[in-house]
């Protein structure tokens, strides 16, 4: 199985400050056939189901501002909120879709400081 | 309106037997991957199983493995999970989730709002 681990744990941030989370896959979730990257990152609000924010760890889903953004390759991802807004507070998870089991990262909580 | 709604969550006994539904709408149900997905009180997510198109292929976590079956019913835009043996560890909320299509088919993008099940004697 591919085990996600994400860092930090929890951050907070100023309003209109930049976040950022790390992921990272215990094996490469790079395809070389396709040259593509299978993780996503979701927004999880309390109370809510998940919210799937970037796909091929660089897309993002449409409706989704840009001020989120997704990097990385290989074993290692960022999902980057270049301006914290109040509606950001939320958990974040990454999620390798390479291989079953598909698997989630524990998650990141990004609050207000 | 594309969107997904679980049903059949409840209070059940260790040892005892559960089945989600999920009921779509708005999309072609049967050209999507669909996902059953969990989050336990507190806790992170988790993916349960999945299933294609035309229900020919199955995938289940170790966990779930042997005690529960993934289905749908294409002519009812319907999916299904059939738990036995449940244990207090399956306690959670279920999210029935769909795939994109084409190539991406286990990207979850569609969600819906999950419906809970409780393992307690």
């Amino acid at each position: 199985d591919i085990v996600m681990t994400q860092s930090p744990d929890s951050l907070a941030v100023s309003l209109g400050e930049r976040a950022t989370i790390n992921c990272k896959s215990s094996q490469s979730v790079l395809d070389s056939s396709n040259n593509k990257n299978y993780l996503t990152w979701y927004q999880q609000k309390p109370g809510q189901p998940p919210k799937q924010l970037i796909y091929w760890a660089s897309t993002r889903e449409s409706g989704v501002p840009d001020r989120f953004s997704g990097s990385g390759s290989g074993t290692d991802f960022t999902l980057t909120i270049s301006s914290l807004q109040a509606e950001d507070v939320a958990v974040y998870y990454c999620q390798q879709y390479y291989s079953t089991p598909l698997t989630f990262g524990p998650g990141t909580k990004v609050d207000i400081k | 309106e594309v969107q997904v709604v679980e049903s059949g969550g409840g209070l059940v006994q260790p040892g005892g037997s559960l089945r989600l539904s999920c009921a779509a709408s708005g999309f072609t149900f049967s050209s999507h991957w669909m996902n059953w997905v969990r989050q336990a009180p507190g806790k992170g997510l988790e993916w349960v199983a999945n299933i294609n198109q035309d229900g020919s292929e199955q995938y289940y976590v170790d966990s779930v493995k042997g005690r529960s079956t993934i289905s749908r019913d294409n002519a009812k835009n319907s999916l299904y999970l059939q738990m036995n043996s449940l244990r207090a560890e399956d306690t959670a909320v279920y999210y029935c989730a769909r795939g994109r299509t084409g190539s991406s088919g286990w990207i979850m993008d569609v969600w819906g709002q999950g419906t809970t099940v409780t393992v307690s004697s």
